[in-house]
């Protein structure tokens, strides 16, 4: 069973203040993304990465940040939350040509 | 410009109906066409998924339609029940890349 985590499930974040998401899959898969949802827009690619070390610019990576350490690990950071950033956020693994498994999801709310 | 769009943003149908689910996208190039399907707190996941060379696949009661000259395809659910309320993501991807483009998506009531 494809695994992915995420951390946290939820968090209240004020405005102007550091936001840092975490991803952990132990599919073994190369690539990893992350992702927003809201209502109307679906699934929008902020950032994503081809293995360790690497990281790629997605759809709407303007106020996003991305690392990717190790192959197990992709992080999403907001070095300057804004209110338009609260979203659900979603982070997913997948390999060329295959299905992405995505995680639980973390709500993030920016006062 | 968005690059796949889905239609209607919302629909509501009586168990027992079929469901059908509008998408479009502009880029020629793309190869691959999953459909995601998000249970309200879940996380979404791949219901069934197409590739050009096909003009139709099946699953059970989910069936992808798919016309490549008008850039055009749709999800037909049968028999729907009200266990598949949930939101329905069209998806594309391209020949070159490992990412997909989500259409917004399709919010589908059953209701009993």
């Amino acid at each position: 069973e494809a695994a992915v985590t995420q951390s946290p499930r939820n968090k209240v974040a004020v405005t102007g203040g550091k936001v840092t998401l975490s991803c952990n899959q132990t599919n073994n898969h190369n690539n990893m993304y992350w992702y927003r949802q809201d209502t109307g827009h679906g699934l929008r690619l902020i950032h994503y990465s081809y293995g360790a070390g690497s990281t790629e610019k997605g759809d709407i990576p303007d106020g996003y940040k991305a690392s990717r350490p190790s192959q197990e690990n992709f992080s999403l950071i907001l070095e300057l939350a804004t209110p338009s950033q609260t979203s659900v956020y979603f982070c997913a693994s997948g390999d060329w040509g295959n299905e992405q498994y995505f995680g639980p999801g973390t709500r993030l709310t920016v006062l | 410009q968005q690059q796949v769009r889905q239609s209607p943003q919302s629909l509501t149908v009586w168990e027992g109906e079929t469901a059908i689910l509008n998408c479009s996208y502009e880029d020629s190039t793309f190869d691959y066409f999953p459909w995601y399907r998000l249970f309200p707190g879940e996380s979404p996941a791949l219901l069934i998924a197409i590739r050009p060379v096909s003009n139709k696949k099946e699953d059970g009661r989910f069936t992808i339609f798919f016309n490549k000259r008008e850039k055009k395809l749709s999800l037909h659910i049968t028999d729907s029940q009200p266990g598949d309320s949930a939101t329905y993501f069209c998806a594309a991807r391209g020949n070159a890349g490992a990412k997909l483009t989500f259409g917004g998506g399709t919010r589908l009531t059953v209701r009993p």
